[in-house]
């Protein structure tokens, strides 16, 4: 089963607009990572932020991790068309064992 | 550093038939897992593989199979495929922890008829 469910499934936004997408899981983490994939090609390592962090900075990119809510979120400032992918997190639940477990995704389209 | 390598890209099988799919990790890293992606399914681990040897392995029938390489090449095997195997399944290494950040593949893209 899906450890992390994202929120919202799609979002279409304007270039220049910032995107925020959600996270939620159900079980205690030791780390949550977002990736980002293009149509059909293969994920690409966004940010990973630790279960003892709060918020995390990479260029453009803003995360946010709420542990006692177990839900994180991802923000992407000042949008561009380029943006446009699917966004995933993925954990390591304590309980999945050795492995990531991702989410469904949400599929972002930043119109020019 | 070149990245990971997947090959075949593309292919076309049928029912019944059996596929190896090969996985080049990036230079150095010893850790390679395999993920199935379906429209309906998500990313669904199958297994993951450190210095040779399976280290996890997720919910998938024993017609799913892999290896590793002592140079930490791995190859996965679906035998007797069914048009439910029809997907794309994504390579990805690591230096160390499969919970860390993982490097992934362009995938390999099968289709089953």
């Amino acid at each position: 089963s899906q450890q992390g469910e994202e929120d919202p499934q799609a979002l279409s936004i304007q270039e220049g607009e910032n995107a925020t997408m959600n996270c939620s899981y159900k079980t205690s983490i030791n780390n949550l990572q977002w990736y980002r994939q293009n149509s059909g090609r293969g994920l690409v390592h966004l940010i990973l932020i630790r279960s003892n962090e709060r918020e995390k900075h990479s260029g453009r990119l803003r995360v946010t991790l709420d542990t006692s809510k177990k839900s994180s979120s991802l923000l992407i400032t000042a949008s561009r068309a380029a943006d446009t992918a699917s966004y995933f997190c993925a954990t390591d639940g304590e309980t999945s064992g050795s492995r990531l477990t991702f989410g469904e995704g949400t599929q972002l389209t930043v119109n020019p | 550093k070149a990245g990971v390598t997947q090959t075949p890209r593309y292919l076309i099988k049928t029912r019944g038939q059996q596929v190896t799919l090969s996985c080049s990790p990036i230079s150095g890293h010893r850790s390679v897992s395999w993920y199935q992606q379906t429209p309906g399914q998500g990313l669904q681990f199958l297994f993951e593989y450190f210095s040779e040897t399976q280290r996890n392995k997720g919910n998938f029938p024993g017609r799913f199979s892999g290896r590793q390489f002592s140079n930490s090449r791995s190859e996965m095997n679906v035998s007797t495929l069914e048009l439910g195997d029809s997907a794309l399944y994504l390579c990805a290494s690591s230096l160390v922890s499969v919970t860390g950040e993982l490097f992934f593949g362009e995938g390999s893209r099968l289709t089953v008829l």
